[in-house]
């Protein structure tokens, strides 16, 4: 079946600096990309849709210069989070899907990334 | 707009039990409906989906799940709950122009010994 790694699983960074995130389908080619934020409450929320070759598309209130997202490849995916702070500490959650994903299985997720910015 | 609802924040349901975790829907066309399900510190993992058929759709691990159109509500069961079932599940609602996913706020699911 269709898998999506996500790496690292935890990371833990100083206030300031900089952050990557990578996203990557093994078995299928992705041209679609999510980006999701999951909160301490479980709410997940959508930051971006990745796509392949284009700019990414930000959701209202998602700050894209503080979130870059670049989805280069049709397998590859990256989210950097620049300039972190505290209240960037989350979970974040990436999604990938081949062309009508979303009619036969949604998406695959991958298994997140806990960032802790201290 | 479209919108997904989880009205419970938590379940709690005993072992050997059946378990409901609702869900309810807006759309103004067809509904592509999901269920997920994420453990404690990892990504989600599909359950189930209703895109068109019947109305009862039968997933993972002994789920399925209603769709049910006039009151557009996508409930989750399992006939018998297990311990192990314990975990945060999400409903969400798909298609549209942008192929995006709309989650639901989940819902956590405590099964009792």
């Amino acid at each position: 079946g269709a898998v999506v790694s996500q790496h690292p699983s935890r990371v833990i960074c100083k206030s300031g600096t900089s952050v990557k995130i990578e996203c990557r389908s093994l078995d299928f080619q992705a041209t679609t990309m999510f980006w999701y934020r999951q909160f301490p409450k479980k709410s997940l929320m959508l930051m971006a849709t990745s796509n392949e070759g284009s700019k990414a598309t930000y959701e209202q209130g998602v700050e894209k210069d503080k979130f870059l997202i670049n989805h280069a490849s049709l397998t590859l995916s990256t989210l950097t989070v620049t300039s972190a702070h505290p209240e960037d500490s989350s979970f974040y959650i990436c999604s990938a899907g081949d062309p009508g994903a979303v009619l036969n299985y949604g998406y695959t997720f991958g298994s997140g990334t806990r960032l802790t910015v201290v | 707009a479209q919108s997904v609802a989880q009205p419970e924040d938590q379940v709690n349901v005993a072992e050997g039990n059946p378990l409901t975790v609702k869900c309810t829907y807006s759309v103004s066309g067809n509904p592509y409906l999901f269920w997920y399900v994420q453990y404690p510190n990892r990504g989600l993992q599909f359950l189930l989906k209703y895109i068109t058929g019947d109305n009862l759709v039968k997933g993972s691990y002994g789920f399925e799940a209603e769709f049910n159109k006039s009151q557009t509500s996508f409930h989750l069961k399992k006939p018998s709950a297990l311990v192990s079932d314990s975990a945060l599940y999400f409903c969400a609602l798909g298609g549209g122009a942008t192929n995006k996913l709309i989650f639901g706020t989940g819902t956590l699911l405590a099964v009792q010994p």
